[in-house]
């Protein structure tokens, strides 16, 4: 069957750097997408990995191993509005998104 | 990008009946999809808006509780047949302008069954 793990929910303390990670095994890998959704929100796009490394974006970077089916996003200099669940999400060989189910992130001052 | 607007925004129904839900993108997508979501929960894809055919269903969703339409490649509907309080959900309604590509979303639609 097809995969996604994330954890549940972590804890950082704003101006801190913090490391959401995610391991897939997906019949076949098209990408990998994260996403963040503020409570009672739509979610919105951050990011997308197809080939290994790192993509930086501002304060987020999401690095990409598809060797090891391992993907995370990181976030620096934490800010209260970081507070939001991230989900990652992986392009199958179907072309069908296959869903985590979320990191909630709590942003601590 | 696409920008998406479903309405209504949030509904509170009755037992047994149906509510419809629309989408409407701003440009001329490939693909729709409609999920729900659970507070709390990740997404949970219903089914796939095909333009012009039936369409495609995920394990545990049917057509006769969940008929979806897609007249064009712009508008979709899903609509919520005889509800009971477990349809209570957030629904989602997502589209990608190119196949594997980033889904935008709607803002949802806040459905409480009573």
């Amino acid at each position: 069957g097809q995969n996604i793990d994330q954890p549940t929910e972590m804890t950082a303390t704003e101006g801190a750097i913090v490391q959401i990670n995610c391991t897939y095994q997906t019949s076949g890998f098209n990408g990998l997408f994260w996403y963040q959704q503020h409570a009672g929100e739509a979610p919105t796009f951050l990011s997308y990995n197809v080939l290994d490394g790192l993509e930086e974006k501002g304060r987020f970077s999401s690095f990409l191993s598809r060797s090891k089916g391992y993907s995370y996003l990181l976030l620096k200099e934490l800010q209260m509005k970081d507070s939001a669940s991230y989900l990652c999400a992986v392009v199958d060989s179907n072309y069908q998104l296959i869903w985590g189910a979320g990191t909630k992130l709590i942003i601590k001052p | 990008s696409a920008v998406i607007s479903q309405k209504p925004s949030r509904d509170i129904c009755q037992r047994g009946t149906s509510l419809t839900i629309q989408c409407q993108v701003d440009s001329q997508v490939t693909m729709m999809f409609w999920y729900r979501q659970q507070p709390g929960q990740s997404l949970t894809l219903i089914a796939t808006a095909n333009q012009g055919s039936e369409a495609t269903y995920e394990s545990g969703f049917v057509i006769d509780k969940f008929p979806i339409s897609r007249p064009n490649l712009t508008f979709s509907t899903l609509t919520v047949s005889n509800m009971s309080p477990e349809d209570s959900s957030i629904y989602l309604c997502s589209a990608n302008v190119r196949v594997g590509n980033e889904q935008f979303f709607g803002p949802g639609t806040r459905l409480t069954v009573l």
